[in-house]
């Protein structure tokens, strides 16, 4: 069973055009992450939730912001993408253990 | 914040041999360390983990053990099958804060 759910799973986007992906848990999880991942690197933490406490990482851009409007959706609202942002985004949650569980991603393209 | 390295960034193995792979931390207050495996365009799987408190884990195959003195942990792979081919992720946490390391890419020669 999907525990941990990412829609869409390919997204294309216009350069400059917003777009808004989504994450959604059955986990009842507190925390809720968003990471970048591009090709052959490490998943960068762009920000988490803790509950309702939103967490931003120094050096994420202002580009990204994120919403949690209830325990079980996140969403990763790019403002303007640029060609950079092209990347696998990865949804993950974590409860009372530290075990991390991810979705299956949404992977950007940037036209 | 915490700075997690890994080492090697590739590894080549012979099926049956064994794969170590090394991970070093900054923070002592890291306390719960996974280990991550990534296949071609899919999501990190949770191979093993460990906590602070303890040394040593194992799960069959698998192994990691942890040395938090000098803040080093390892990921210890036996009897290697072509399967075991991928990229691996260590990281380490602290609070909700988790940091991956660079990655480790292994090749299992059949």
């Amino acid at each position: 069973d999907a525990m941990v759910i990412q829609n869409p799973r390919y997204q294309v986007t216009q350069f400059g055009k917003p777009v808004t992906l989504s994450c959604s848990q059955t986990l009842n999880h507190n925390v809720m992450y968003w990471y970048q991942q591009k090709s052959s690197q490490a998943p960068k933490l762009l920000f988490h939730y803790y509950d309702k406490d939103f967490n931003n990482e120094a050096d994420t851009p202002d580009n990204f912001q994120s919403r949690r409007p209830n325990t079980s959706f996140c969403f990763l609202d790019i403002r303007s993408p640029g060609l950079g942002d092209a990347a696998m985004y990865l949804c993950a949650t974590s409860g009372r253990k530290e075990t991390q569980y991810f979705g299956p991603g949404t992977r950007l393209l940037v036209l | 914040g915490e700075n997690v390295e890994q080492h090697p960034s590739t590894l080549s193995v012979q099926e049956g041999d064994s794969a170590v792979i090394k991970c070093t931390y900054s923070d002592s207050a890291s306390n719960y360390f996974p280990w991550y495996k990534q296949e071609l365009g899919k999501r990190p799987q949770l191979i093993i983990d460990i906590r602070s408190n303890v040394g040593e884990k194992k799960d069959q195959r698998i192994a990691v053990t942890l040395n938090k003195t000098a803040k080093h942990f390892s990921l210890h792979i036996t009897e290697t099958q072509p399967e075991d081919s991928a990229v691996y992720f260590c990281a380490g946490r602290i609070d909700n804060d988790m940091r991956f390391g660079a990655g480790t890419r292994l090749t299992v020669k059949p």
